[in-house]
């Protein structure tokens, strides 16, 4: 089993959706959890961290749920810019992040 | 401020010969990984630095791939007798605060892609 999955979707949806998928970890060691986000050719950069508690960053709103051991990402009001694909990454007790293989979005004008 | 570097950024090489890979972290951060990425895939974990030394070779695919960092900056991947399965695009990142609990963004450099015909 992978230690993070994810829906590879692609998700197609029209500017302003709401948008949102899962992933899963399989460690419940598990401490810290991210989202990145990955342009086609580009580096994974920082999206936002995942607070036990949930959080939001503008449009963007990250929900953690350890004891089914998943993490949600949710886009509303989705922009053009919002196209990328999205890597959910867990960091593991020995000091390694994992990555998921990445949720693909697509927004459509 | 310079963020994480790679060169080349690109590689075209022959079966057989071998490559270095560089990566040139944020200054000043102590952590240092690779990863490959495939066409359509996630990022496959190489190889982790704590400073000069490297506590999680774990994800090495060979012995044919190899690293070092010296100085704790500077680090090289070196694949010898290059496969065609090796063609990816290797990724380095760099972490100024490693550790479980912490927060532990990695910087990503922007990749050297490597094709081996």
């Amino acid at each position: 089993r992978k230690e993070v999955e994810q829906d590879p979707g692609p998700f197609n949806v029209p500017e302003g959706a709401t948008v949102a998928f899962n992933c899963t970890y399989s460690n419940s060691a598990s401490q810290s959890f991210f989202w990145y986000r990955q342009d086609c050719r580009k580096e994974p950069k920082l999206l936002m961290s995942v607070y036990s508690s949930g959080n939001e960053d503008g449009r963007f709103t990250a929900q953690l749920n350890r004891a089914s051991q998943y993490i949600s990402l949710l886009i509303r009001d989705s922009k053009l810019s919002d196209s990328a694909t999205y890597l959910c990454v867990v960091n593991l007790p020995d000091y390694k992040l994992s990555f998921g293989a990445g949720t693909t979005v697509t927004v459509r004008a | 401020g310079a963020g994480v570097s790679q060169s080349p950024s690109n590689k075209v090489t022959e079966k057989g010969k071998d490559v270095e890979l560089r990566c040139d972290p944020i200054s000043g951060h102590t952590a240092l990984y690779w990863y490959r990425q495939s066409l359509g895939q996630g990022l496959e974990f190489l190889i982790y630095f704590q400073g000069n030394s490297a506590p999680d070779k774990s994800g090495l695919p060979s012995d044919r791939f190899s690293a070092e960092r010296t100085g704790g900056s500077v680090s090289t991947l070196t694949i010898q007798r290059t496969q065609q399965e090796d063609s990816a695009v290797y990724l380095c990142a760099s972490t100024l605060h490693p550790g479980t609990g912490n927060y532990n963004e990695q910087f990503f450099g922007p990749g050297t892609r490597l094709t081996v015909l």
